[in-house]
């Protein structure tokens, strides 16, 4: 168990639709990194938030947002859902700084239908 | 995102052998390269992982070697067993960049018994 929590553990829904996922990191971590995991592209870096700014992002749609608060967990919104957005969304978390190591959350199965 | 190369995609070892798998990389920016294995069902979790400042890196039965000049780094598995098998994912990332984890595209390890 890397003590990061994410909920829900799986999600169907239709296309068009609006969900969001929902991310606690482990104790004293700072930092929550978003990825997703589909068969076509693998692991990919979608967004990084730092003691609820904004640090970094990757290839994040304009449909995909995302928050971290005050608590510091985190929330990635996916909009207009389409099929290909079907994938597994991990949530990673660090000290932040200058602490590399990354843990990983269970993730959330998400299904578009 | 600079891309991480991974090879093989699948790999079938024996129970005792040794199992290899190599990783290239483009960006040499890049300053952390850590190794996740990643069971069915779950998040991937940190194996082990190596700074470009050393060559080589062992805990247990899993071994990084570091070759900064030909951009490459490789995990070895010895004695590999059935539990062994898995996902496993080489990574990197840029301090300087948010330390965002660029992945290569996993290979997949069945170790027989």
């Amino acid at each position: 168990d890397s003590g990061v929590t994410q909920t829900p553990k799986h999600l169907i829904t239709a296309t068009g639709q609006r969900v969001t996922l929902r991310c606690s990191p482990r104790s004293g971590d700072l930092s929550v990194y978003w990825y997703q995991q589909s068969l076509d592209q693998g692991l990919q870096f979608l967004i990084h938030y730092y003691n609820g700014e904004e640090r970094a992002k990757g290839n994040i749609l304009e449909r995909f947002s995302a928050q971290q608060f005050p608590d510091l967990h985190s929330e990635l919104n996916l909009s207009s859902l389409e099929l290909g957005d079907s994938a597994l969304y991990f949530c990673a978390s660090s000290t932040g700084g200058l602490g590399e190591t990354q843990y990983f959350g269970p993730g959330t199965r998400l299904l578009v239908l | 995102q600079q891309q991480v190369k991974q090879s093989p995609q699948s790999l079938i070892v024996q129970k005792g052998g040794i199992s290899i798998i190599n990783c290239a990389y483009e960006n040499t920016a890049f300053d952390y390269f850590p190794w996740y294995q990643q069971f069915p069902g779950k998040g991937p979790a940190l194996l082990i992982a190596i700074r470009p400042d050393v060559s080589e890196k062992k805990e247990g039965r899993f071994t990084i070697s570091f070759n900064k000049s030909a951009k490459q780094f490789s995990l070895h598995i010895m004695d590999s067993q059935p539990g062994d098998s898995a996902t496993y994912f080489c990574a990197a990332s840029e301090r300087g960049a948010g330390n965002m984890l660029t992945f290569g595209g996993g290979t997949r390890l069945m170790v027989k018994p």
